[in-house]
């Protein structure tokens, strides 16, 4: 069975500090990783997703993550924060057979001024 | 970009009566259709996965005869909640797995969700 674990429920930056989102994961077989962003009253949008090739995943709003197969983790980072990045967000895997998303209970994003 | 459409965004009623969503694939044919609930301030919990054609699998919990769905057609789902009470009030999103590509790397859309709001 997989499933995802993200460390910090809350996290808090200021505006221009970098932004570090925890996500770690299992999965008997090669993953598929997301991390998706969810503004308040409104549905997933995909920031980035990982499946094969290059470990290291842009994505969009300046956002990147990193799979790192020996510590089963794909944490999400943006250099600069901007009161905009201010969410929740979503850690997800999918087993590359195409089954359904385990998602990971979220981390809510806050930007200081 | 592919565009998953979800209607209504926002709905009130009174308690006992039946509400339906619909998911709507916009330009692509899905396969296959998730719907999930969203508790507040908590993750998205799978409730079923519908596939075109034939009747949805219910997650473990998941009352089959409270929440129907259906899938008609390869760009809609549709999901009822019979008999609506308060405790049924929640966030609904819905995604569909786009048909194309090879199977392991289809890739799968989200609506924009659905507030119930059971008075």
């Amino acid at each position: 069975a997989q499933s995802v674990t993200q460390l910090g429920s809350h996290v808090s930056v200021s505006e221009g500090a970098l932004v570090l989102l925890r996500c770690n994961y299992s999965s008997s077989v090669p993953p598929y990783l997301f991390w998706y962003v969810q503004y308040p009253n409104q549905g997933l949008q995909l920031l980035l997703k990982y499946t094969t090739g290059a470990t290291l995943v842009k994505g969009i709003n300046g956002f990147e993550a990193e799979f790192k197969k020996s510590e089963t983790s794909f944490h999400l980072t943006k250099p600069s924060a901007h009161m905009s990045d201010a969410a929740e967000y979503f850690c997800a895997v999918r087993d590359n057979y195409g089954q359904n998303f385990v998602f990971g209970p979220g981390t809510r994003l806050s930007v200081l001024p | 970009g592919a565009v998953v459409s979800q209607h209504p965004s926002w709905v009130i009623c009174k308690s006992g009566t039946s509400v339906k969503i619909e998911c709507r694939s916009l330009d692509f044919q899905a396969t296959t259709m998730f719907w999930y609930r969203q508790f507040p301030k908590q993750s998205l919990m799978l409730m079923a996965t519908s596939n075109e054609g034939s009747k949805a699998t219910y997650e473990q919990g998941v009352e089959k005869d409270k929440f129907l769905i259906n899938h008609a057609s390869l760009t809609l789902s549709t999901l009822t909640v019979t008999s609506a009470h308060p405790e049924d009030s929640s966030f609904y999103i819905c995604s569909a797995r786009d048909r194309s590509g090879i199977e392991s790397n289809q890739p799968q859309h989200f609506g924009d969700g659905t507030r119930l709001s059971i008075l």
